[in-house]
């Protein structure tokens, strides 16, 4: 089966500073990478997503980039907040099964 | 917007208890899912289903069973209660529209 692998597990930055958190996967079957925020208290949700037929995605300051050939796909938060202080988690999912695989979270502190 | 609806954001529960989880969404999505997340393990796939009373293990079943006898509608099972049972319990569903997490139901076996 697929295995996701999610680095770093936390990661501190200071207000105004980009962050990456970066995610392989080992199953090239996989064809749809979602990224999901969980703030404390809550379940995750969804902020951005990529498909493997495109290389990079971007959402104001959140952007998804993906290479396949290597197997791997990476968050990128420019201008960091406090608000963005968060647990992040990348998936990695495959149609055909319609499972969905997730890393093991990174948290994210940013320093005001 | 898909929403995702868990009936209890807190619960406490005696060891041994039968405790129900339920779980409702409103988008007419076939899949459903379990996960427990616990901290240092992420998150964990008990079972899911794909239709009206159809259910597959996941990756942590064991004392655990699902019951779905409505689309909209998954239910996880805790046959007999453990303290090793507590955690975050997380229902998901996905569809054409993508894959939307409930809030969570907070589980505390004392």
């Amino acid at each position: 089966g697929e295995n996701v692998e999610q680095h770093p597990s936390t990661l501190s930055v200071q207000e105004g500073d980009s962050a990456v958190i970066k995610c392989t996967y080992s199953d090239s079957a996989s064809n749809y990478f979602p990224w999901y925020k969980q703030e404390l208290g809550k379940g995750p949700q969804l902020i951005i997503d990529i498909r493997s037929n495109v290389g990079e995605k971007k959402d104001q300051r959140i952007a998804v980039t993906l290479n396949k050939t290597a197997k791997h796909f990476s968050l990128h938060i420019t201008e960091t907040q406090p608000e963005d202080s968060a647990v992040y988690f990348c998936a990695a999912h495959q149609y055909n099964f319609n499972k969905f695989y997730f890393g093991s979270g990174t948290k994210l502190n940013v320093k005001p | 917007d898909v929403k995702v609806t868990q009936s209890s954001r807190y619960l406490v529960k005696r060891t041994g208890e039968k405790v129900f989880l339920e779980c409702v969404q409103d988008m007419d999505h076939e899949n459903m899912f379990w996960y427990r997340q616990d901290p240092g393990l992420g998150l964990r796939l008990i079972y899911f289903s794909y239709d009206v009373k159809m259910k597959e293990k996941g990756d942590i079943p064991e004392g655990y069973s699902v019951s779905r006898e409505k689309k909209e509608r998954f239910s996880l099972i805790l046959e007999s209660a453990s303290t090793n049972q507590t955690s975050m319990y997380l229902c998901a569903s996905s569809g054409w529209g993508g894959y939307t997490f409930g809030s969570g139901t907070r589980l505390t076996v004392v």
